[in-house]
């Protein structure tokens, strides 16, 4: 069975550094892209980047560009997303995916993380 | 702010059909498949059609997707109350060289 298992609820303060985990099961962890999705309280998804584990390959939003840093340790199967300066708007529910389908245009993310709840507050 | 148009909300009674829009342009679903996502309250999305059309194993044939030009819409036939969620169109955007989210409709069920 495809597992996606987040880490925990983050409480931060403004500037503090940040790394999120998202430690999949029940397949080959090299095989699929890694998506990490964005969802503010009460708002929609939004793609922020996905990562190809097998050979550290990312494709990045422009609206996270230089925000944020996706990475990997295959010896562990985890996936990472990573901050050095948070702020209040990050505050959001943060979800890893795990994408199918052939192509990049053509996929589709058919596994999901429970997700992590991260506050940035002073 | 989101590429990709659906209507904020949609409802109708127990077994009624409901019909959620999702417009786009040439560089997404004009050129694209489309995938829907349904995430009931205070859950993960999980994938409910992919391809445009296809559903993934486990997902009611309630559940039908198509695509026409630049829109594509998701039907929810014999509509049930499990069926309240939030359901997110999506699509990759060969101008923005990345995955795009619909704006998400809320569906009620009276």
């Amino acid at each position: 069975e495809v597992q996606l298992e987040q880490s925990g609820v983050e409480v931060k303060k403004p500037g503090e550094s940040l790394q999120i985990s998202c430690k999949v099961s029940g397949y080959s962890f090299t095989s699929h892209w890694i998506a990490w999705v964005r969802q503010r309280p009460g708002k929609g998804l939004e793609w922020m980047g996905s990562i190809y584990p097998g050979d550290s390959d990312t494709k990045n939003s422009p609206s996270f560009q230089g925000q944020v840093t996706m990475s990997v340790d295959t010896s562990i199967s985890t996936a990472y997303l990573q901050w050095n300066s948070l702020k209040p708007s990050d505050t959001a529910m943060y979800y890893c995916a795990r994408r199918a389908g052939y192509t990049t245009t053509w996929s589709y993310f058919d596994h999901w993380g429970q997700g992590t709840v991260v506050t940035v507050s002073s | 702010q989101s590429v990709l148009t659906q209507p904020p909300s949609a409802s109708g009674t127990p077994g009624q059909r409901v019909t959620i829009s999702c417009s786009g342009s040439r560089s997404n679903i004009g050129s694209n498949t489309v995938n829907w996502y349904q995430q009931l309250p205070g859950a993960a999305p999980k994938l409910l059609i992919y391809s445009s059309n296809q559903r993934p194993s486990g997902v009611p044939d309630r559940f039908s997707g198509s695509k026409s030009g630049t829109s594509a819409s998701l039907a929810i036939s014999g509509l049930q109350s499990e069926d309240e969620a939030d359901y997110y169109c999506a699509s990759w955007d060969d101008s923005l060289n990345g995955q795009v989210f619909g704006t998400g409709t809320t569906v009620t069920v009276l």
